[in-house]
């Protein structure tokens, strides 16, 4: 079945640091992936996606890069702050043979930035 | 847009009570999801809805727990009797046209039974 596996935590960086957050899947059919981040007391926010092998999604100087070939989707960084603090969770989705499958979540990488 | 609605933000309770939590999801959107949150199990989802259907509710824990969509903006789930493991944060989501597109979530209900 369907499932995402990322690094444990909790990561703890100094402020200018480069992050790496690593996540692979299992996945049937065509997955669409993503990156989440829960900041402290909210809910999740979309963080970035990439819908195909090889499209790389980017937000808020975030990126990820969708791998076929190693069934990877690693967060990075180049220079976290104090305010990228927060839980990471990589997902997939995936649409096979008309059927829907449920949004399947990681287990959540905290991200601890020191000043 | 208001995103996702969710009331109330918390819920203090004693055990064996009901407890109703409520959703209202991005307008136009046509999913529905619940998940629940702790820090042992992670983020777990309940159930979803297509167009006010139910449509996956593997993973409700019990029969205490039950879930409706009446309409399109409007959800709910209860617990009944409540129990001290229950406690947990609960999240609604909703997304449009498919659950492999991004799902908006709402804040969360903190749920505490006592």
């Amino acid at each position: 079945g369907n499932s995402v596996t990322q690094m444990e935590g909790p990561v703890t960086l100094s402020e200018e640091a480069f992050l790496t957050i690593n996540c692979t899947y299992t996945a049937t059919g065509y997955p669409s992936l993503f990156w989440y981040v829960q900041y402290p007391g909210e809910g999740l926010q979309l963080l970035l996606k990439a819908t195909k092998a090889d499209d790389k999604g980017s937000n808020k100087g975030f990126e990820a890069t969708y791998r076929k070939e190693t069934t990877s989707f690693h967060l990075e960084k180049g220079s976290v702050q104090v305010s990228d603090s927060a839980v990471y969770f990589c997902a997939l989705s995936s649409w096979y043979g008309g059927a829907t499958n449920k949004l399947i979540f990681g287990t959540g990488t905290l991200l601890a930035v020191q000043p | 847009d208001a995103g996702v609605i969710q009331s109330p933000r918390h819920e203090v309770t004693e055990m064996g009570q009901e407890v109703t939590l409520r959703c209202k999801p991005i307008s136009g959107h046509d999913y529905l999801f619940w998940y629940r949150q702790t820090m042992m199990r992670g983020l777990e989802l309940l159930i979803y809805f297509n167009n006010n259907v139910p449509i996956d509710d593997s993973g409700m824990p019990e029969d205490r727990f039950s879930a409706k969509m009446p309409n399109a903006s409007f959800s709910t789930l209860k617990i009944q009797p409540s129990e001290p493991r229950d406690s947990a944060v609960y999240f609604c989501a909703s997304s449009l046209t498919r659950p492999s597109y991004e799902q908006y979530f709402g804040p969360g209900t903190r749920l505490t039974v006592t």
